[in-house]
């Protein structure tokens, strides 16, 4: 089975901290991917990562940087947290399967920025 | 970008009930999948559909698409509390097969015990 972990359930930060939130799969996938999930908003994507230190720019990448320097590792950085950055953070990774990718999640990061 | 749009927001059954949700996205699509987010947890993938096949069917579950109405429907038969969670529709909408996918955001169903 394909395991996403993420490193935390539950964070609480400070305005203006640094935080970084960690991402790791177990399944050599390619593609890794860093969503957003806002009640009534879905899920947007902030960035996505191809290839080890290759990535995109998502819908929403402001106020966020990634780190991708191992396959299995992606990070996600609020370099200075703010508190219109509290929601829930969903990683996931992808393989091609059969003629599409399907996308793999994590169980979510929970923030909460005071 | 938001590409596709489920409909209804929410739904509440009783067990036992089919289930019914909807999708409708703007443009053209290679697949479309559909997701099901247990409370407070990541998706998880249920089924894909390609857009030349109209039908497909795993389990209780039963997914169409119609191509010419940009739409895809997502049938759960016989539910079960089990199935309470939010369900997206994901599109695909890349030459060949993208690497991402568009969420919509999401119906929310409740199955009474």
């Amino acid at each position: 089975d394909v395991k996403v972990t993420q490193s935390s359930r539950y964070l609480v930060k400070r305005t203006g901290e640094k935080v970084f939130l960690e991402c790791v799969q177990d399944m050599d996938h390619e593609n890794m991917f860093w969503y957003r999930q806002d009640p009534g908003l879905g899920l947007r994507l902030i960035y996505f990562s191809y290839d080890v230190k290759m990535k995109e720019k998502g819908d929403i990448p402001e106020g966020y940087s990634v780190s991708r320097e191992k396959k299995e590792r992606f990070s996600l950085i609020l370099e200075s947290a703010s508190t219109n950055q509290t929601s829930m953070y969903l990683c996931a990774s992808s393989f091609w399967a059969s003629g599409a990718y399907e996308q793999y999640f994590g169980p979510g990061t929970r923030l909460t920025v005071t | 970008s938001q590409q596709g749009e489920e409909d209804p927001q929410a739904l509440s059954i009783q067990e036992g009930e089919n289930a019914t949700m909807n999708c409708s996205y703007k443009t053209s699509i290679n697949n479309l999948q559909w997701y099901r987010q247990n409370s407070g947890r990541g998706l998880v993938h249920l089924i894909l559909i390609r857009s030349n096949e109209r039908e497909k069917h795993s389990g209780r579950l039963r997914v169409t698409l119609d191509t010419s109405k940009k739409s895809s429907s997502l049938l759960i038969t016989a539910s079960r509390a089990a199935d309470t969670a939010s369900y997206f529709c994901a599109t695909d909408a890349g030459q060949g097969g993208s690497e991402k996918l568009v969420f919509g955001k999401g119906t929310k169903l409740t199955v009474n015990p």
